[in-house]
């Protein structure tokens, strides 16, 4: 499987702030996901996306599958304390039973 | 409730043993996953197996071996073989059994080697 391009690596937020993260790849996907993951758990699925320029909501996350394919983003909007984590992405090649991860961003929260 | 089972939560090994971790699941998924994580990397698929009595090697399967004699069990050998198996492992498991279906995860498995 091909690693993903995700970035930033790592982010800082204040509570309330808006925060940014995106996923690329230097072929098409027919899947996205995005999920997190909490020290020492597993990464828990938040948000799905199957058809390019898809714009899905969950709470205060939104995700998009971009119109080209090769590329998604993840947005967490007003974010609070409990935010911190790891935020994977994901994608599947069309054809393909397998997942390919991005290396992850791993959200703090700023002192 | 639904969901995966995975045993020990903590694993210490020898160099030179063999070691085995457990995978159920009770969702019904036809397909299971076995990933390794690393500090700062992504998960990097080990073996998948789509259907009972079968199974394929992922991007890093040197050193590992796996069986699927029930559709609710996945079990993963850490060999002698493996170089360097110190990491967290994640079984996961998904309804589909093609296109990239949507992985629910383990809580994890974090194998040392002393």
């Amino acid at each position: 499987g091909q690693q993903l391009n995700q970035s930033p690596q790592s982010m800082f937020i204040q509570e309330g702030e808006d925060v940014s993260m995106n996923c690329t790849s230097s072929s098409i996907f027919n899947t996205w996901l995005w999920y997190k993951q909490d020290p020492g758990e597993g990464p828990v699925l938040l948000i799905a996306l199957y058809k390019a320029g898809e714009l899905t909501s969950n709470g205060r996350l939104t995700a998009q599958f971009g119109i080209t394919r090769k590329d998604s983003f993840l947005n967490i909007s007003a974010s609070i304390p409990s935010d911190v984590g790891i935020y994977f992405c994901a994608g599947s090649y069309p054809d393909d039973y397998k997942l390919s991860f991005g290396a992850g961003t791993t959200v703090t929260v700023r002192a | 409730d639904g969901g995966i089972t995975q045993s020990p939560k903590y694993l210490f090994r020898k160099e030179g043993q063999n070691v085995t971790l457990s995978c159920e699941q009770n969702l019904n998924h036809d397909a299971m996953y076995w990933y390794r994580q690393d500090p700062g990397q992504g998960l990097r698929l080990i073996y998948y197996s789509q259907i009972v009595n079968d199974f394929q090697k992922g991007d890093i399967a040197e050193g590992y071996s796996v069986s699927r004699e029930k559709k609710e069990s996945f079990p993963l050998t850490v060999t002698s073989a493996q170089k360097n198996p110190t990491a967290f492992y994640l079984c996961a498991s998904s309804i589909r059994r093609g296109l990239g279906g949507e992985l629910f995860f383990g809580e994890g498995s974090r194998l040392t080697v002393l």
